[in-house]
């Protein structure tokens, strides 16, 4: 069964970019199988789905994010990463990195809090 | 406002059978995409409980199932037990201008 961990800064100062990284424990990563995404949940609201990317490099964003995210993928290493810039309070939320196909939804990693606070 | 709408609640007593509508449109479920169902328990993450409309992954009890007809989806769960108590998300995708995943705002299960 893949795992999926997230890591990085759980703090962000406003107007600065928050990045984070999500390691996959087999190398699936390198798949043509599955799509590797970002997507985020603010304290006591649902799921937003922030983007993915396919093992080409290839992207898709959420329209509403789009304009502030940028996801890259790094097969040698097994790892895929989110950066997301000039972050407000409003993107303060538990962000969660998963593994997807259209036949068989998502594998969630067990997400990561970060806070943009001053 | 998210793109598949759901109850925000539902409540039943244990032993009952409640159901969970997803309802989508003609650039979503209606378009023939697939509707996933997930199950989140409190302070944990998603986990997959229904795939691909109506089937469920290994480990997950056949109280679950799922259905889809038109620019819906249901979950429905029978012999409801406390541990059901969690929050419930339907997924698919989308040919329009929301992005190619969307999903429901969530609905809150009530074990009474």
């Amino acid at each position: 069964q893949v795992q999926l961990q997230e890591s990085g800064p759980g703090l962000v100062k406003p107007s600065q970019t928050l990045s984070l990284t999500c390691t996959v424990s087999d190398n699936s990563i390198s798949s043509s199988y599955f799509y590797w995404n970002w997507i985020r949940q603010p304290a006591g609201k649902g799921l937003e789905w922030i983007g993915r990317i396919y093992t080409t490099g290839s992207t898709k964003y959420s329209p509403s994010l789009k304009s502030r995210v940028t996801l890259s993928l790094d097969t040698s290493k097994n790892q895929f990463s989110l950066k997301l810039s000039s972050v407000t309070a409003a993107d303060t939320a538990v962000y969660y990195c998963a593994r997807s196909n259209y036949t068989y939804g998502y594998t969630w990693g067990q997400g990561t809090l970060v806070t943009v606070s001053s | 406002q998210s793109v598949l709408t759901q109850p925000p609640s539902v409540s039943g007593a244990p032993g009952q059978r409640v159901t969970i509508s997803c309802t989508g449109s003609s650039s979503n479920i209606g378009a023939g995409y697939d509707v996933h169902w997930y199950q989140q328990l409190p302070g944990s993450a998603p986990k997959l409980l229904i795939y691909g409309n109506n089937n469920r992954p290994s480990g997950v009890p056949d109280r679950f199932s799922g259905s889809k007809s038109g620019t819906s989806a249901s979950l429905a769960i029978t012999g409801l037990q406390a541990e059901d108590e969690a929050d419930y998300y339907c997924q698919s995708y989308d040919s329009g201008l929301s992005g190619p995943v969307v999903f429901g705002g969530g609905t809150k299960l009530t074990v009474l």
